[in-house]
């Protein structure tokens, strides 16, 4: 099945910019979605096909995808931007959904 | 408001079944595919299946974890999900999330999952 690698952790002064990666086999033939989950909370969708933002997250939050990576991007980092961070796509071959698994953002 | 709300978690034995539900509102539940997500204690986020919306088709799939094991099933009249576990393991203690596709009336099958319910916990032991 197909494999999604995310770095398990990245860490980024307040007011940097952090960069989380997703690395597959050729994903930029696929759309990514990421997701934020915070410490007792559910996933909450941030960005979908690649580079759009759902309503209510804020433009410092940005997407890209190209080659064997895909990139979530968070400028103008803030302490509530601390959370785990997942990738996900669609296997074609197989029908199922993947997830990356997942990187901590510290906010130092 | 567009609400998901799983129950039927539990403390449930190695070997048993347990069947959980999705309840929702706030949204036209039949035009939607309903997705189930778990996470183990300190793991990430591990896809379980999905099961489409009848007018939209197309077979239920299952992670191969859980494949001939569980089974999603849907009741449009009272706009629930299920996910029926049988012979449970300690792997398959998890946080479970029930999530619903982006798009209602969407034949897209690599669409992201924008609302999730708060999950419900399943614990397998003795």
């Amino acid at each position: 099945s197909y494999v999604l690698t995310q770095p398990p952790s990245v860490s980024v002064a307040p007011g940097k910019t952090a960069e989380i990666t997703c690395g597959g086999d050729n994903i930029a033939t696929k759309s990514v979605h990421w997701y934020q989950q915070k410490p007792g909370q559910a996933p909450v969708l941030v960005m979908y096909y690649d580079r759009d933002r759902p309503s209510g997250i804020p433009e410092r939050f940005s997407g890209s995808n190209s080659g064997n990576t895909a990139t979530l991007t968070i400028s103008r980092v803030e302490a509530g931007d601390e959370a785990d961070y997942y990738c996900q796509v669609w296997d074609s071959r197989s029908d199922h959904r993947v997830f990356g698994g997942g990187t901590k953002l510290t906010v130092l | 408001e567009v609400q998901l709300v799983e129950s039927g978690g539990g403390l449930v034995p190695p070997g048993r079944s347990l069947r959980l539900s999705c309840t929702t509102s706030g949204f036209t539940f039949s035009d939607y595919a309903m997705s189930w997500v778990r996470q183990a204690p300190g793991k990430g986020l591990e896809w379980v299946g999905f099961i489409r919306s009848k007018a939209y088709g197309g077979p239920t799939q299952y992670a191969a974890s859980v494949e001939g094991r569980f089974t999603i099933s849907r009741d449009d009249s009272k706009s629930i999900a299920y996910l029926q576990m049988r012979s449970l393991k300690a792997d398959d203690t998890a946080v479970y999330y029930c999530t619903r596709d982006r798009l209602g009336k969407s034949t897209a099958r690599d669409d992201a999952f924008d609302i999730w319910g708060q999950g419900t916990m399943v614990t397998v032991s003795s």
